[in-house]
């Protein structure tokens, strides 16, 4: 298996732009999760996702940043306008189903907000 | 609320021989999952290894081993034989039953000194 696959590995922008970041998560997995990982404030749980429906949403920050999960095989995650403060890595995670199941992440997005 | 805590941010242990790291937790639940995490510099992260809190019996895989106590909500991970390549970010998680969240601590820096 492929694992789960983010895209873009590193992205740079400059304050104000959109940013939007892709995961395919691995195949057969239920639920998807979307995670943001600084030095200040270590691993934070943003969002995730049951069978594409968004279960809680209440690490996401601000109205800033949305997610969606349009099919079982990808889901999106997008700050629009960004911020320097936004500058973070960002992992997505999935897993076969609720509950017990481990958690496999994907190798994560570098961003810096210029 | 369940919190995760390790208390040590850094350490080093020499090639070769035996470190063990330290996680504690609280909950009132009494059906959960832990894990231990890793994370290299290339930022993936890497499930070591798992932990069912109604089995009794300590997970092991190949030179990781945990000492789970139940009773005092202590998880802790022993590397022996440490080898370069395990030097890396370590966190300890704690994910309820039923519960899609995994609870992260803030992670012990591991160096490993040649």
């Amino acid at each position: 298996d492929a694992g789960v696959i983010q895209s873009p590995r590193h992205e740079v922008t400059e304050m104000g732009q959109e940013v939007t970041l892709r995961c395919k998560p691995i195949s057969g997995h239920n639920s998807l999760f979307w995670y943001r990982q600084t030095m200040m404030r270590g691993l934070e749980l943003l969002i995730y996702f049951n069978n594409n429906v968004p279960i809680d949403d209440s690490g996401m920050p601000e109205d800033r940043f949305s997610a969606k999960m349009p099919n079982a095989s990808f889901s999106t995650l997008k700050i629009q306008p960004s911020e320097p403060r936004d500058s973070a890595v960002y992992f997505c995670a999935s897993s076969p189903d609720r509950g017990k199941e481990t958690q496999y992440f994907g190798p994560g997005t570098r961003l810096l907000v210029l | 609320a369940q919190t995760v805590t390790q208390s040590q941010p850094e350490m080093s242990v020499q090639e070769a021989e035996t470190v063990t790291l330290s996680c504690t937790y609280d909950t009132s639940e009494s059906d959960y999952y832990l894990f231990w995490y890793k994370q290299p510099p290339s930022r993936q992260m890497i499930l070591v290894i798992r932990q069912e809190a109604y089995k009794q019996q300590n997970a092991t895989e190949n030179r990781f081993s945990v000492n789970f106590q139940k009773a005092a909500k202590s998880f802790s991970l022993k590397i022996s034989d440490s080898q370069l390549g395990d030097a890396a970010m370590y966190f300890c998680a704690y994910n309820r039953y039923r519960d899609d969240k995994i609870i992260f601590g803030k992670g012990t820096r591991l160096h490993i000194l040649p």
